[in-house]
């Protein structure tokens, strides 16, 4: 695998469920990001690690959890959603932050 | 602050007709900025970027564009729309390790 992959591709949850979305790059990076996409909004920035540090957490509700194990993967703890948590989550990795990132193909997460 | 303004969320022009996509952007430091485009189904993937130097930067799929410091512009082009092109484009800034995006232009190209 190259690139930046993320899993799954496809998730549908219950408010009540707990799922954790998974990213991993291949490339050597040492930041990566959590990005919401949603119908209509800008991208949203969500966590910033950089060297499994995280740098920013940008006022994200609790019920998201980040968890960055070792500089190549990055994970996303969900946890007690809401149906407005509906859209499309996805991941990024630079080889520095400031540089341009690399985005993987995107987790669309509906909540029930 | 930072912040970035893409003119038109939707765009549509014919095959073969010139491709331009407007952006505008606030910053408080000297810029770096990102054009990205999105297939449906799919993550963003880079088709330029701004960060120093030569102000006309070429990108891949034959797109450019031009950081016109004076006008805070970054605007996208291609001289001649192909039906591979229809996607959304989004453009960003970055200051220090934060990417802010535009709401994004969506372009159709009609046959």
């Amino acid at each position: 695998e190259t690139g930046v992959t993320q899993t799954p591709r496809h998730l549908v949850m219950g408010m009540t469920n707990k799922k954790s979305l998974k990213c991993e790059q291949h490339l050597g990076h040492n930041a990566m990001y959590w990005y919401k996409q949603s119908a209509k909004k800008p991208l949203e920035l969500m966590f910033v690690y950089s060297l499994e540090e995280r740098v920013e957490n940008n006022s994200v509700p609790s019920r998201f959890s980040p968890e960055c194990p070792n500089s190549s993967h990055l994970f996303l703890h969900l946890h007690t959603l809401q149906p407005e948590d509906s859209a499309l989550y996805l991941c990024a990795s630079s080889l520095e932050i400031n540089n341009e990132q690399f985005f993987g193909p995107g987790t669309r997460l509906t909540v029930l | 602050a930072q912040s970035v303004t893409q003119l038109g969320s939707h765009v549509s022009v014919s095959e073969g007709a010139l491709v331009l996509l407007r952006c505008n952007y606030s910053s408080s430091v000297p810029p770096y900025l990102f054009w990205y485009v999105q297939y449906p189904n799919q993550g963003l993937q880079l088709l330029l970027k701004y960060t120093t130097g030569a102000t006309l930067v070429k990108g891949i799929n034959g797109f450019e564009a031009e950081f016109k410091k004076s006008e805070t512009s970054f605007h996208l082009t291609k001289p001649s729309a192909h039906m591979s092109d229809a996607a959304e484009y989004f453009c960003a800034v970055s200051d220090s390790y934060q990417l802010t995006f535009g709401k994004g232009t969506k372009l159709s190209v009609i046959p």
